[in-house]
């Protein structure tokens, strides 16, 4: 079975906090995919990163880094400095060849207060 | 380049009127999704088409829905006769690859049945 979950349902931070999202997945796959999406409240998903199941490597782009650990089956997600922008709903995914599908998280919402 | 492009952007109808919702996945991109997002149940996948073909289409809730994609530039969702649990907001995607690429998704349709 395939499956992904968001424990957190919402989180505040006051600007410029760190915060982290997590994200643990299920699946018995060998070769699968992680990915992470940004919904703001005007309702887009913008892709953010897409991870295969063989790179374990951590990736930083500007205030956004991702720590992919398979011991832990987890893809989490780290903005540094909050800003207002970040305030949105993030999904993480999974993606594998044996599932015809996305199997999206139920989100976390995020809101960073001035 | 267009992202992938849905119409209408609003749809306010009444229970038992016939919906089509329009979407122009990205140029070159070999595969489609329809998703549907409501408070409760989240992002659920409805129908996958890859090359055209439907590959997945257990996520469609009943016979009133159907989906096409007659070519490789244009595809349909319609719901007939639409109910006010139809009420959501629909997505589609496309990807250039199949379902482990990243999917690019439009901005997405607000159905309302009244």
């Amino acid at each position: 079975a395939q499956k992904v979950t968001q424990a957190q349902t919402e989180i505040s931070v006051v600007e410029k906090e760190d915060v982290t999202l997590d994200c643990v997945y299920e699946t018995r796959d060998t070769t699968y995919y992680l990915f992470w999406y940004k919904q703001p409240p005007s309702g887009e998903l913008v892709f953010l990163i897409r991870r295969n199941s063989f790179d374990e490597q951590n990736e930083i782009s500007g205030r956004y880094s991702w720590n992919f650990q398979k011991s832990t089956s987890s893809f989490n997600f780290t903005i540094t400095a909050s800003q207002v922008v970040d305030s949105a709903v993030y999904f993480c995914a999974l993606a594998s060849n044996t599932g015809n599908q996305f199997y999206f998280g139920t989100g976390t919402s995020l809101t960073v207060i001035p | 380049d267009a992202g992938v492009i849905q119409s209408p952007r609003h749809e306010v109808t009444e229970m038992g009127q016939e919906v089509t919702l329009r979407c122009k996945p990205i140029s070159g991109h070999n595969s489609l999704f329809w998703y549907r997002q409501t408070m409760m149940r989240g992002l659920e996948l409805l129908i996958y088409f890859n090359n055209n073909v439907p590959i997945d289409d257990s996520g469609m809730p009943e016979d009133r829905f159907s989906a096409k994609m007659p070519n490789a530039s244009f595809s349909t969702l319609k719901i007939q006769p639409s109910e006010p649990r139809d009420s959501a907001v629909y997505f589609c995607a496309s990807s250039p690859g199949t379902q482990v690429d990243t999917q690019y998704f439009g901005p997405g349709t607000r159905l309302t049945v009244l």
